[in-house]
């Protein structure tokens, strides 16, 4: 109950397309649901995050939208750039578990200018 | 304002021995997580320290150990290292009660010949 499924593994996305990535999770106790952004070399970045209170959030170019009766979230990226070609990661967490971080398994994403 | 702070970058170590890595929080955040990132994966949750204890444990054996001091800085123990011990470490800082957001520090990568 503590997955977080990730798809696809990878991506590939001409410049100035919408990237989408998709997360499942199991455990409906979970209260926070962030995306990060890990470039090679580097530490997870936080992107953008939702509460299980409302169905969308959007940062720039950047949006989650949040089905909580499906147990999904996904994360879209408007007008993709070569620049925004990293490792996206979706996670979920908890206040009683200590907002301990459940991560998927990433998403490989490539913009081709 | 300095962000969380890793070191050192890179580490290389022998099967059997032990390895010490060191994490300074965010300014202002008091809660300091850390985590194991293998290759091509997501992270997974070693440990949570909040006001110098030990509050979450993922599922680690007992050869990872850590200590947190009263500046809330943190480090990170491996005894008896094995090869599958190889892996980036990352430091998340955020501040207990009252935000959700975590941010990580650029890793510790540790390689185990």
């Amino acid at each position: 109950q503590q997955q977080v499924k990730q798809s696809p593994q990878s991506l590939i996305v001409q410049k100035g397309g919408i990237s989408i990535i998709n997360c499942a999770y199991e455990n409906t106790a979970f209260d926070y649901f962030p995306w990060y952004q890990q470039f090679p070399g580097k530490g997870p970045a936080l992107l953008i995050a939702i509460r299980p209170d409302v169905s969308e959030k959007k940062e720039g170019r950047f949006t989650i939208s949040f089905n909580k009766s499906a147990k999904q979230f996904s994360l879209h990226i408007m007008d993709s750039q070569p620049g925004d070609s990293a490792t996206y990661f979706c996670a979920a967490s908890k206040e009683e578990y200590g907002n301990k971080l459940v991560f998927g398994a990433g998403t490989i994403l490539r913009v081709k200018s | 304002d300095a962000g969380v702070t890793q070191s050192p970058t890179h580490l290389i170590k022998t099967r059997g021995q032990q390895v010490t890595l060191r994490c300074s929080p965010k300014s202002g955040h008091d809660t300091v997580s850390w985590y194991q990132q293998a290759l091509g994966q997501g992270p997974q949750f070693i440990f949570q320290y909040y006001e110098e204890e030990e509050r979450q444990r993922g599922n680690f054996p007992d050869r990872f150990s850590g200590h947190q001091f009263p500046n809330y800085s943190s480090e990170l123990n491996v005894n008896a290292l094995l090869l599958g011990d190889s892996a980036l470490y990352l430091c998340a800082s955020m501040k207990g009660g009252a935000s959700y957001e975590q941010y990580f520090g650029p890793g510790t990568r540790l390689t185990v010949t």
